[in-house]
C-alpha cells in the first residue's frame, strides 16, 4: 500500500495568515492526489482533487500543488470558518490511501 | 444537489455483521458517471478507504478487509449497502458514504475523487 504522511499534525495560526500543509507519498503518485476539510459532525469537503484542480465552490483561497511524491495544500490568507481537519488522499492506486490529517486552528 | 445518508445500527455484537445502508437523494446510483464508496475512520488509523461499487454491481475492495466485506447496490432505490462480517472492537469507527467521480487526467488515466460525502454513522462493536 502506499503511505501517505502529512505534517504537521497540527498548526495553530492567525486569521489572514498563509498556512501550508504537506503531504508526502511513500512512492511516486504522478498527481493522483486529493484534498479534504474535515469539521465535527459535517460530511467531508472536497477542496482539490488532481493535485491542483480547484473542486467547483471551493474558495479560490485553497489551492494545490506538486507531484511525484511531494504536495502542498496551501490557504493563502486563513479565515475563522477554514478551523477544521486537512486530510489528503491519493488515488494512484488501490487501495486508496490517506495521510493522517492535519488540525488548523485559529489562534 | 446529491445528497448521502448513512443508516443502520450504531450498536453491533463482536462476531456479528455490520449492516449499513446509503440513500442518494437529488440523483442517481445508475448515473453510469459515478462509482459509490465506503470509508471509515478511527481514531488509531484514521480514514480508511473500504471499497466501491459501480451500479452494475462491479467492485473493489481494500484488501486488508476484503475476505469480510461485500457492498452491493439497489438501482430500483438509489441505495448501496456495506456488509462487513465477523466484526471486532477493533471495527468500531465512524463510517462514511461517498460518490465517486473522475476527471481526465494529464496522461491515459483519470483522476478519482470523492466530491460528495454524507455525514457519517458512529458504529460501535460491543457486546
Amino acid at each position: 500500500d502506499i503511505q501517505m504522511t502529512q505534517s504537521p499534525s497540527s498548526l495553530s495560526a492567525s486569521v489572514g495568515d498563509r498556512v501550508t500543509i504537506t503531504c508526502r507519498a511513500s512512492q511516486s503518485i504522478r498527481s493522483y492526489l486529493n484534498w479534504y476539510q474535515e469539521k465535527p459532525g459535517k460530511a467531508p469537503n472536497l477542496l482539490i482533487y488532481g493535485a491542483s484542480s480547484l473542486q467547483s465552490g471551493v474558495p479560490s483561497r485553497f489551492s494545490g500543488s506538486g507531484s511525484g511524491t511531494d504536495f502542498t495544500l496551501t490557504i493563502s490568507s486563513l479565515k475563522p470558518e477554514d478551523s477544521a481537519s486537512y486530510f489528503c488522499q491519493q488515488s494512484y492506486s488501490t487501495p486508496w490511501t490517506f495521510g493522517q490529517g492535519t488540525k488548523v486552528e485559529i489562534k | 444537489q446529491v445528497q448521502l445518508q448513512e443508516s443502520g445500527p450504531g450498536l453491533v455484537k463482536p462476531s456479528e455483521t455490520l449492516s449499513l445502508t446509503c440513500t442518494v437523494s437529488g440523483g442517481s446510483v445508475s448515473s453510469g458517471s459515478h462509482y459509490w464508496s465506503w470509508i471509515r475512520q478511527t481514531p488509531g488509523k484514521g480514514l480508511e478507504w473500504i471499497g466501491y461499487i459501480y451500479y452494475t454491481g462491479s467492485t473493489n475492495y481494500n484488501p486488508s478487509l476484503k475476505s469480510r466485506v461485500t457492498i452491493s447496490v439497489d438501482t430500483s432505490k438509489d441505495q448501496f449497502f456495506l456488509k462487513l462480517r465477523s466484526v471486532t472492537a477493533a471495527d468500531t469507527a465512524v463510517f462514511y458514504c461517498a460518490r465517486i467521480a473522475w476527471a481526465a487526467s494529464a496522461g491515459s488515466g483519470h483522476y478519482f475523487y470523492m466530491d460528495v460525502w454524507g455525514k457519517g454513522i458512529t458504529v460501535t462493536v460491543s457486546s
